[in-house]
């Protein structure tokens, strides 16, 4: 099966930095999502990654490096509205979509 | 309506029932899925239908049936389901499946709650 690791939980502060490290092994790799889930809600798509390097989407942004299977979603100045559960999902070799168990940001004042 | 759409929000049903779940895509989509997410599990996919045929069978028990009569519209129906079986189902769509690089955009999701 597929093997995709983010840590549990993360605490930062408002107007801080957070970086969500996400580690995968697939059977072959055809791109990475980050997506974003608040409680009780539908996850909501934030970036995709299939080459190497960093994609800056305004606050966003995140790197992938196939060599290392490993990929990290930046949240700069963050806001209170951040916290939320950050899903890493990699698409393999035959196109299926594997989630980790996602990342629970909470932003503190 | 916009987006993907799901009914019912929350369910509850015991083990003898029989229920469905219905997903409704509103974004001219030609591939849909269902996926259960237990509580700090990964998303697990279940089914994938790209343009009403059905490409993904993901080890689902048979007590799961899923249903696409068009592209825009999906259905889970349940029979005799275990308390384990209870989770967030969580319907998505994307404009296909396979070799591209499209997001999958989610409904909201059906609580289900087996006794």
């Amino acid at each position: 099966g597929q093997n995709i690791d983010q840590p549990t939980e993360m605490t930062a502060t408002e107007g801080a930095i957070v970086q969500i490290n996400c580690t995968y092994q697939t059977s072959g790799f055809n791109g990475l999502f980050w997506y974003q889930q608040h409680a009780g809600e539908a996850p909501t798509f934030l970036s995709y990654n299939v080459l190497d390097g960093l994609e800056e989407k305004g606050r966003f942004s995140s790197f992938l490096s196939r060599s290392k299977g490993y990929s990290y979603l930046l949240l700069k100045e963050l806001q209170m509205k951040d916290s939320a559960s950050y899903l890493c999902a990699v698409r393999d070799g035959d196109y299926k979509l594997s989630f980790g168990a996602g990342t629970t940001v909470t932003v503190r004042a | 309506e916009t987006g993907v759409t799901q009914t019912p929000r929350h369910l509850v049903m015991g083990m003898t029932n029989k229920k469905s779940l219905k997903c409704e895509q509103h974004l001219g989509h030609n591939a849909m899925y269902w996926y259960k997410q237990s509580a700090k599990k990964p998303l697990e996919l279940m089914f994938v239908y790209n343009f009403k045929e059905q490409t993904e069978n993901n080890s689902v028990p048979s007590r799961f049936s899923p249903e696409c009569p068009n592209s825009s519209h999906l259905f889970l129906h349940l029979h005799t389901l275990q308390p384990e079986d209870s989770a967030l189902y969580l319907c998505a769509s994307s404009q296909e499946a396979g070799d591209k690089g499209y997001e999958q955009y989610f409904g909201p999701g059906t609580r289900l709650t087996v006794t």
